[in-house]
């Protein structure tokens, strides 16, 4: 079954700082990945989405990920950090079948120091 | 543009209770989702329609029900309310036939605070 994991729970870094949120993906075939923010009680955002092409995937924010299939990674990049993106960060694959579902990570809660 | 509208935003109820949550998806969209996120944790999925028939059904409790309309929106219904089941409950929409079709655009979510 395709699985998500998102191996850090919280991550804090400072304002101005580089910023890269680790996302695995466990999946037979060409995945279909996803990462979404939510802010505090909020909905969830999509930031960026992979389907094929381009291994550097651009997203809004200033936000991009990098698809490697030899890692089965999909991490997300940002080079530096503004005290507005703390959040949480998901991480999602589609799941391919009928209906497409998605299967997010656990997700990952960065703090933003000034 | 239009977004996912959820309906309502937030929701009280007390346990044994019912409610109903309502979604209305992006015009033109064909198929909904609906996830459930309990209190720090990732948003899981229930259950989606589509053109109105129920296509896949994740960890969805008995006492859920859903369906999807004419009009395409559709409604979660709940029944004999547990503490458990206070959640954020997200609808999200995609168009199937559209080369994106694995996109799926999220609603605000209905907080529901069963007591």
């Amino acid at each position: 079954a395709q699985s998500v994991t998102q191996p850090d729970i919280h991550i804090t870094v400072s304002e101005g700082a580089s910023l890269e949120l680790r996302c695995n993906y466990s999946y037979g075939a060409t995945p279909y990945l996803f990462w979404y923010v939510q802010s505090p009680g909020q909905g969830l955002q999509l930031l960026l989405k992979y389907f094929s092409g381009d291994t550097l995937v651009q997203g809004i924010k200033g936000f991009e990920a990098e698809f490697k299939r030899s890692q089965s990674s999909f991490n997300l990049r940002k080079p530096s950090v503004h005290w507005s993106d703390a959040a949480e960060y998901f991480c999602a694959v589609a799941d391919g079948g009928a209906t497409n579902k998605l299967i997010f990570g656990t997700g990952t809660l960065l703090a933003v120091q000034p | 543009a239009a977004g996912v509208i959820q309906s309502p935003r937030h929701l009280i109820k007390e346990k044994r209770e019912t409610a109903t949550l309502k979604c209305y998806p992006i015009p033109r969209h064909d198929t909904v989702y609906w996830y459930q996120q309990g209190p720090g944790q990732d948003p899981q999925f229930l259950i989606s329609f589509y053109e109105k028939m129920q296509s896949d059904k994740g960890s969805i409790p008995d006492r859920f029900s859903a369906q999807q309309f004419s009009d395409y929106h559709s409604e979660l219904n709940m029944s004999s309310l547990e503490l458990g089941d206070s959640a954020l409950y997200f609808c999200a929409s995609s168009l199937a036939s559209a080369a994106s079709s694995y996109e799926q655009y999220f609603g605000p979510g209905t907080r529901l605070t069963v007591t």
